[in-house]
């Protein structure tokens, strides 16, 4: 299977501050995703990346695919962003529409006032 | 809210016993996937059905086991429960369409406790 290999596995950060976390994984991947797990546990979807770049607000996200990297900027970061941020590429089994994600070990930000 | 949901939220048992959780999509996703997050193992992939039939399998556990119904829930049911099978279960939903491209939609959880 794919190795996803994320970093920094902690961030702590100021309040306002900006960051990227990073993604590597292993293999050729046909799409994508970041997620937020909130201290709740909950887990929320930020993108959808398999390539490109896409911003949603203070966050934004870059893959590179055929350089098997993912990057997730928070900018002006603020206490709510604290979590753990997963990255999770995905490929297709040999029969269509089958795709598994694989999930990274996270990196968690805490961010503090 | 991700249109996701599970039940029970948390469930305590103990080992040696059976538990089902369940999982109802968004509406008009097709695709169901189970996960599990424990502190050693992290989020694995166990199973996914697609509009009632299994579609791919992972690491899960032959005690495990999991279904999706014609109304497109599922569940998945744990037996002779180990300490080791406390963990956070999570439900997945997808269109699932046919060139594959899905965004998961993941439920809350459930959080079983093995005793």
């Amino acid at each position: 299977g794919i190795q996803v290999e994320q970093s920094p596995p902690d961030l702590i950060l100021q309040e306002g501050a900006n960051s990227t976390l990073r993604c590597n994984f292993s293999d050729s991947v046909n799409n994508l995703q970041w997620f937020h797990q909130n201290p709740w546990g909950q887990l929320i979807n930020l993108f959808y990346i398999p390539s490109g770049t896409k911003q949603n607000g203070r966050l934004s996200a870059t893959t590179v695919a055929t350089e098997r990297y993912s990057l997730l900027y928070i900018s002006s970061s603020q206490t709510t962003d604290s979590g753990v941020y997963f990255c999770a590429p995905s490929r297709a089994y040999s029969g269509a529409g089958s795709y598994q994600l694989t999930f990274g070990k996270g990196t968690k930000l805490s961010v503090i006032p | 809210d991700s249109g996701v949901t599970q039940t029970p939220k948390h469930l305590i048992t103990a080992t040696g016993q059976r538990v089902t959780l369940r999982c109802s999509p968004r509406s008009g996703d097709l695709s169901v996937y189970w996960y599990q997050q424990s502190l050693d193992q992290g989020l694995q992939f166990l199973i996914q059905y697609y509009n009632g039939e299994e579609r791919a399998k992972g690491n899960i556990l032959e005690r495990f086991s999991a279904q999706q119904f014609p109304d497109l829930h599922s569940e998945l049911n744990l037996s002779s429960l180990e300490l080791g099978d406390s963990a956070l279960y999570f439900c997945a939903s997808s269109v699932a369409g046919s060139a594959g491209r899905d965004t998961q939609y993941f439920g809350p959880g459930t959080r079983l406790t093995v005793l």
